[in-house]
């Protein structure tokens, strides 16, 4: 069975303190990895899609990375408003849909 | 990315009626799809719907409990019929973008049913 989990559930850093999140997934065939950010009372929005092992994508103070069994999401000196859950799904070869992790709910304080 | 609404944003109802969501979104998609998010959990997908044919549902969903409209390329509806308080959560609908697998998603239906 297909699986995403994340890690940590829940995160409190200081404003500036960096850190990582993790994706971790067993799927049979990775079509790619992709990671969103929710808002209280909003839908996702869509960050970084990542294909295959070793490719990295930038977004501001945002860097997702890709291995073969898990993805990290590190955000650099962060601020108030990166406070957020980010979700991060997974995509099979085999199929059209998504299976979700269960998010990181990042509180960033200033 | 598309822009996308739904009507209502919210909902209580009681148990033993039936909910429309509505999904509008501003430029045409061929595939729609429609989530729920249950409290504290991540998305589970329901289905998805593409224009001018049945839906396809996941496992553990079933069209008559969640039935689904696509009449046209910006457009489409899900019912949630027979409500029990099981059925609280948020329902989101999304659409593909541009890049194969990117997802935009609505702001989404937080019903409570009672």
């Amino acid at each position: 069975e297909d699986q995403v989990t994340q890690s940590p559930e829940a995160l409190r850093l200081q404003e500036g303190e960096s850190s990582s999140l993790n994706c971790s997934y067993t799927v049979s065939g990775l079509r790619g990895l992709f990671w969103y950010r929710q808002d209280p009372g909003k839908g996702p929005e869509f960050l970084f899609t990542l294909y295959s092992a070793g490719e990295e994508k930038e977004k501001e103070r945002l860097k997702a990375t890709l291995t073969k069994k898990e993805s990290f999401l590190h955000i650099t000196a962060p601020k108030p408003e990166d406070s957020a859950t980010y979700l991060c799904a997974v995509q099979t070869s085999y199929g059209q849909n998504f299976v979700f992790g269960p998010g990181t709910r990042l509180s960033v304080l200033p | 990315s598309a822009v996308i609404s739904q009507k209502p944003s919210r909902d209580i109802c009681q148990r033993g009626t039936s909910l429309t969501i509505q999904c509008q979104v501003d430029s045409q998609v061929t595939m729609m799809f429609w989530y729920r998010q249950q409290p504290g959990q991540s998305l589970t997908l329901i289905a998805t719907a593409n224009q001018g044919s049945e839906a396809t549902y996941e496992s553990g969903f079933v069209i008559d409990k969640f039935p689904i409209s696509r009449p046209n390329l910006t457009f489409s509806t899900l019912t949630v019929s027979n409500m029990s308080p099981e059925d609280s959560s948020i329902y989101l609908c999304s659409v593909e973008g541009p890049r194969a697998g990117t997802q935009y998603f609505g702001p989404g239906t937080r019903l409570l049913v009672l």
